[in-house]
């Protein structure tokens, strides 16, 4: 089966540093996935990881630690856009995606 | 611009009332998925599609079923809908070799 966890919420002040933290127990596990979704929208891309280590995409970074089957996204200098539901998800043979349970990122002036 | 529509964005339905969603794309990829998403839940994978080559999640309900009539279109009916039914449904499409899935807005379905 396959699993994952995250923080259900998180809460900032505009342009602070957060980190959400996903871990997982999955099998045929090929990489890391990042989505974001506001409210009443689709989830749109925002990174994959299929290696260990950082990947930065402008003000957002995801890492992975496939020996620790955890991994995190980093957002930098949030802003209020920022407020949103962000999704860790796994990705495994075929292209599947299994979703973490959604971490509510609440951004606060 | 290249993109995955889905079709109607919010649906009303009764119980028990059949209904089909649908989906188009103009991505050309061969991979559609649908997902339902429940409020403050995750996305969850109903069905997919490798080209015409359909795959059903195990524990998708029997009540729902799809077509893939051709590359660009995709429909999910729900044969009798129940008050558990109403969701978000979710369609995405990717290319067959893997990358990040693109979802469509989705279509909302109440079931009255």
């Amino acid at each position: 089966g396959q699993s994952l966890e995250q923080p259900s919420e998180v809460t900032a002040v505009e342009g602070a540093i957060v980190q959400i933290n996903c871990t997982y127990q999955t099998s045929g596990f090929y990489g890391l996935s990042w989505y974001q979704q506001h409210d009443g929208g689709a989830p749109t891309f925002l990174s994959y990881n299929a290696l260990d280590g950082l990947e930065e995409t402008g003000r957002f970074s995801s890492f992975l630690s496939r020996s620790d089957s955890y991994g995190y996204l980093l957002l930098q200098e949030l802003q209020m856009k920022d407020s949103a539901s962000y999704f860790c998800a796994s990705r495994s043979a075929g292209n599947m995606l299994t979703f973490g349970g959604g971490t509510r990122l609440m951004v606060k002036p | 611009d290249a993109m995955v529509i889905q079709n109607p964005r919010y649906q009303v339905t009764q119980f028990g009332k059949p209904v089909t969603l649908s989906c188009s794309q103009t991505l050309n990829h061969n991979v559609m998925y649908w997902y339902q998403q429940k409020s403050s839940q995750a996305p969850k994978l109903l069905f997919h599609y490798y080209d015409k080559d359909f795959n059903n999640e195990a524990d998708t309900p029997d009540n729902f079923q799809s077509r893939r009539p051709n590359t660009s279109f995709c429909f999910l009916d729900i044969r009798s809908p129940g008050l558990g039914d109403a969701a978000m449904y979710l369609c995405a499409t990717s290319r067959e070799g893997g990358g990040e899935q693109f979802f469509g807005p989705g279509t909302r379905l109440t079931v009255l």
